[in-house]
Order: C-alpha cells, then structure tokens, then sequence
C-alpha cells in the first residue's frame, strides 16, 4: 500500500513564524502535490511538483514556497505566516501524471 | 475553464436508504474522473473512477457512469451504513491538475 506521511497532525504558530510542512511518499511517486482545503471550496492547489528539484504554481501560490531536494520529500514552507493560512493543509502523491492521487492524513495548521 | 460542481450537503440517510451524490463538470478534451472520500480525521482515499465516457466506476457497493452527453458522474449506492459517513468529493484530472468540487459530507443514522 501507498503511504503518504505528514509531519504533523496538528500546529499551532503565531503570525510572522515562518512554517515548515513536511511530506514523505514511501512508493517512488514522480509527482506530488500540496493543497489546502478549506470548508465549501473543497482543495485549492498550491503547488506540485513532477521531479526532484522541480516545482509548478497551482492555483493559489502566494504566501507560500516550496522544496523537493529528494524525490519521496516535498516539503510546503509559509516564510511569514498570516491568520488567513489558517487551514487543513494535504499532501499527495502519484506516480503518473492523471493517475489516482494518494492523500496523507492531513496538517491542520492554526496561525495565531 | 475546467470545474467541477457537486451537489450541497449535508446529506441525512437512514440506513439501508439508496444513496445519489449528484456531479457535473465542465472540461476540455476527456478528463479522467474520480469519487474521492474523506473519512473523520483522514486524508482523502480513491473511492472510484472512469476514465472514458460510458465507463462504470464501481467499489464497495458505490457506483458511478461517466455520462460524456450530460457532463455528469453522479455517486450511487443502493444501501448505505452508518459507516458510509463521510465527505464525498468529485474529481477531475486534466494532466497535472485535479479539480475537486466542494465536498458533499453523508451523514447515516443507524
């Protein structure tokens, strides 16, 4: 089975803290992906990336940045968090480029 | 543009009920489209998919036709459990991307 690991559960951080997500895929997955998912607007892409060392704006990319050093590592980075970053914050994996996505458990992140 | 529009929930069912989880989208081409269900505290699972028009996607007792002449691909289920709870989305892919719709969360009472 595919697994997908996120740092954290849960995190709390205060305005202006710079955050670092984590996200480990166990199944040599080419592309990964980072999204937020916020009550009625279902998950919003902020970026993915197809190859190490490679990354692509999604669809709501301010405010954040991104890495992927090694292949199973993608990791989302706020370099100055805001309240309204406030969300559940998903990884996920797949190894094609319209293939099924596999989700980690999910990092709810509160900005105080 | 590409998006995907699924019907508002909750959705309250007495188990046994027969479930629908109606799904339209708008796309270019031929997506792939996809049920993905997200169970209390857990991140999002495939629950099914199609990825031609007129394919069936089936798991688990849940059904889905990709119907390419009304854009649709709407979740059924002939019996629900109370362990069927959870937030329903529809997906579509066009290369890299997936459009989700907003969710649609089950709720059924015992």
């Amino acid at each position: 089975d595919v697994k997908v690991t996120q740092s954290s559960r849960y995190l709390v951080k205060r305005t202006g803290e710079k955050v670092f997500l984590e996200c480990v895929q166990d199944m040599d997955h080419e592309n990964m992906f980072w999204y937020r998912q916020d009550p009625g607007l279902g998950l919003r892409l902020i970026y993915f990336s197809y190859d190490v060392k490679m990354k692509e704006k999604g669809d709501i990319p301010e405010g954040y940045s991104v890495s992927r050093e090694k292949k199973e590592r993608f990791s989302l980075i706020l370099e100055s968090a805001s309240t309204n970053q406030t969300s559940m914050y998903l990884c996920a994996s797949s190894f094609e480029e319209s293939d099924t996505q596999y989700f980690g458990p999910g990092t709810r992140l509160t900005v105080l | 543009g590409n998006s995907v529009t699924q019907m508002e929930g909750p959705v309250t069912l007495s188990e046994e009920a027969f479930l629908t989880i109606n799904c339209t989208y708008t796309a270019t081409g031929y997506p792939s489209l996809f049920w993905y269900v997200q169970y209390p505290g857990e991140g999002l699972q495939l629950l099914l998919k199609a990825t031609k028009a007129d394919d069936k996607g089936s798991n688990k007792g849940f059904e889905a036709t990709y119907r390419k002449e009304t854009t649709s691909f709407h979740l059924e289920k002939g019996s629900v459990q109370v362990s069927d709870s959870a937030v329903y989305f529809c997906a579509l892919n066009r290369g890299f991307k997936t459009i989700f719709g907003a969710g649609t969360r089950l709720f059924v009472k015992a």
